[in-house]
């Protein structure tokens, strides 16, 4: 079955320090990934896609990039993080028009300061 | 937009009533899914119902999914005080090669 691993479980980092979180895949190949965002009390959205190996799609302008360096591993990244990038990260994955549920990560909980 | 839309977004109950979270959406569906989420943590997948089904039952939960109006429920029957939680609804589009999460509807069940 799929796992998803997504690192690290919580991130205090200072505005205008760069940003890496990491998320792998196992038990698939060739997955759409996701990361989505959640403010604090509000709903989940989402940043990145990406169906394939270096291909991105970005849903909001934002501070954040995103990466695929390989099949099964997914990156967010930013450069100078700012206030408004806290909040609560998911790493999903999915199999889309194979009619399976979709697989989530623990989630990285960040709070710039 | 795919967005998905749940209603209401906070519901509060008394354990062992039932709860019935609504998810409306306006594109064309291959799947719609619900899940939960407890104190802002991790999502926890309750049930996918395809297109082309009507109605899914898992324990205590019952989803339904009328495509022509374009929405689902998910109904949680004699509610626990453990169910208190997020609920979502995530929405796979046949057109894109992405799914969408609605707001949640914040589910509070009082002992």
């Amino acid at each position: 079955s799929q796992t998803i691993h997504q690192w690290p479980a919580t991130l205090v980092q200072p505005v205008g320090s760069p940003l890496s979180l990491e998320c792998t895949v196992e038990g698939t190949s060739n997955p759409n990934l996701y990361w989505y965002r959640q403010a604090a009390g509000r709903g989940l959205q989402l940043l990145f896609y990406s169906v394939g190996i270096g291909q991105i799609s970005s849903e909001v302008p934002q501070n954040l990039s995103a990466s695929r360096p390989q099949d099964r591993q997914f990156i967010l990244s930013s450069k100078k993080l700012l206030l408004s990038d806290s909040g609560f990260y998911l790493c999903a994955c999915g199999q889309v028009r194979v009619n399976t549920e979709a697989f989530f990560g623990q989630g990285t909980r960040l709070t710039v300061v | 937009s795919q967005q998905g839309e749940e209603d209401p977004q906070a519901l509060s109950i008394q354990e062992g009533e039932n709860a019935t979270m609504n998810c409306s959406y306006k594109t064309s569906i291959n799947n719609l899914q619900w899940y939960r989420q407890n104190s802002g943590r991790g999502l926890v997948h309750l049930i996918l119902i395809r297109s082309n089904e009507r109605e899914k039952h898992s324990g205590r939960l019952r989803v339904t999914l009328d495509t022509s109006k374009k929405s689902s429920s998910l109904l949680i029957t004699a509610s626990r005080a453990a169910d208190t939680a997020s609920y979502f609804c995530f929405i796979e589009g046949t057109s894109y090669d992405k799914v969408i999460f609605g707001p949640g509807t914040s589910l509070s069940v009082i002992p």
